[in-house]
């Protein structure tokens, strides 16, 4: 079956634009994750769905980003006025039920590059 | 704060010989501790979980308390062992998986 996807693969921005960042989830599952890789920085949490609720949004840098998840499915992440320091991979991930110790399943990121 | 700390950005070993990829975490409560892997153009995937007590590809990491670590071991390193290896500790508060910097190992043939 196909697993975690999202897209675009790649994404090339000016400083101020806003980006828009799209993840499919694997089918069924409940649990949805956002995460950012910065070179040298590791995986930082930003952001996990229940459903199409968020508990915990303090993982978000700062209020530029947003996400949303509609359908019990498809994610979409947002950054507003986009930084140079907004550059990084971005990589969702979803798990069958709820909860962190759940095995997760990696998409192959989206690539941002912020000009 | 949880935290989760890998000392070593790089690791090369030779082939055949015993790997240790080390990991010491901080956390407040009872933790739960995996391994992800991510070999060159591939996603990050799932290696082991501490509650499994399971060895996968050769690989094993025994959970101690007492030192707050969670090292990854091997007896015999595999060229295809070469990727990124990234400890994480689980926050059962807020669902949050906390990684670290991650560890790229080198496999010398």
């Amino acid at each position: 079956g196909a697993g975690v996807s999202q897209s675009p693969s790649n994404k090339v921005t000016e400083k101020g634009k806003d980006v828009e960042l799209r993840c499919d989830p694997i089918s069924g599952h409940t649990a949805l994750y956002w995460y950012r890789q910065s070179l040298g920085q590791g995986l930082e949490f930003l952001i996990y769905f229940q459903g199409n609720s968020a508990p915990d949004k303090s993982g978000l840098p700062s209020d530029r980003f947003s996400a949303e998840r509609t359908g019990g499915s498809v994610s979409t992440l947002t950054i507003q006025r986009t930084q140079q320091e907004d550059s990084a991979v971005y990589l969702c991930a979803s798990s069958l039920v709820r909860g962190g110790s759940d095995t997760q399943y990696f998409g192959p990121g989206t690539r941002l590059t912020v000009l | 704060a949880q935290r989760v700390t890998q000392p070593e950005k790089l690791l090369s070993v030779f082939k055949g010989a015993p790997v240790e990829l080390k990991c010491n975490y901080s956390y407040s409560g009872s933790p739960e501790l995996f391994w992800y892997v991510q070999y060159s153009r591939q996603r990050l995937q799932l290696l082991l979980r501490h509650i499994s007590r399971e060895s996968i590809k050769g690989f094993t990491a025994d959970l101690n308390k007492g030192e707050t670590s969670f090292h990854l071991k091997k007896p015999f390193a595999q060229e295809e062992d070469s990727a990124m290896y990234y400890c994480a500790l689980v926050n059962f508060g807020n669902e949050k998986l906390t990684f670290g910097t991650g560890t790229r190992l080198t496999i010398i043939p």
